[in-house]
């Protein structure tokens, strides 16, 4: 039971190219989170799912769009990467929104030049 | 809306001390809380959260917090603090809606 597993770990990009951060959990949980953390401001929700094929925004959408085409996966994107998205960004998943803990990836941490 | 506010961002103790985590709730509704820690290079771990039961609530590592509603704050705890505590920890509140919201994070540093 892996938990929840983050790809890539690290990656460098230059101002203007596109990626995308795989995140995937093995606990069959309905609940996906993607979170950016920068010093002094904890970390700060992007997009959440509530649930296969569904998305929502968060607190720090712009820039950033994501998919959730298979349950055990959510995929963040960065069309067009800015200095500014430089990171470190969490994926979560939880079994419901009500009281549930939520568990939380590794993390990809991210420059851009 | 509901809010975190976490005191200190740096806190700094003796190994065998105690240690105390500032963290102040704002919320119209019961609040569901939370203390997650993050070591070095690590994702986040819980060490505990307040669901309306136990305002008195025991967590990982020998952590406790107390929900205090007329102060609205849950304070992390520790009695005697270990290097191994080193580490970020962040406070934060669920909202209806189903989101986390973080407090700025306290980076607690043990000394020998």
């Amino acid at each position: 039971n892996a938990g929840v597993t983050q790809t890539p770990k690290f990656r460098v990009l230059k101002t203007g190219q596109s990626m995308t951060l795989l995140c995937a959990q093995d606990m069959n949980h309905e609940y996906m989170y993607w979170y950016r953390q920068d010093p002094g401001m904890g970390l700060r929700l992007i997009h959440y799912s509530v649930g296969e094929g569904t998305t929502a925004k968060g607190e720090v959408p712009d820039g950033y769009n994501v998919s959730r085409l298979k349950k055990q996966n959510f995929l963040l994107g960065l069309e067009s990467a800015a200095p500014s998205q430089t990171s470190v960004y969490f994926c979560a998943s939880s079994p419901s929104r009500g009281g549930e803990t939520q568990y939380f990836g590794p993390g990809t941490r991210l420059l851009v030049l | 809306a509901q809010s975190v506010t976490q005191l200190g961002s740096h806190v700094s103790v003796s190994e065998g001390a105690l240690v105390l985590l500032r963290c102040n709730y704002s919320s119209s509704v019961p609040p569901y809380l939370f203390w997650y820690v993050q070591y070095p290079n690590q994702g986040l771990q819980l060490l505990l959260k307040y669901t309306s039961a136990a305002t008195l609530v025991k967590g990982i590592n020998g952590f406790e917090a107390e929900f205090k509603k007329s102060e609205t704050s849950f304070h992390l705890t520790k009695p005697s603090a270990h290097m191994s505590d080193a580490a970020e920890y962040f406070c934060a509140v669920l909202t209806q809606g189903g989101k986390l919201i973080f407090g700025q994070g306290t980076e607690l540093s043990v000394k020998p």
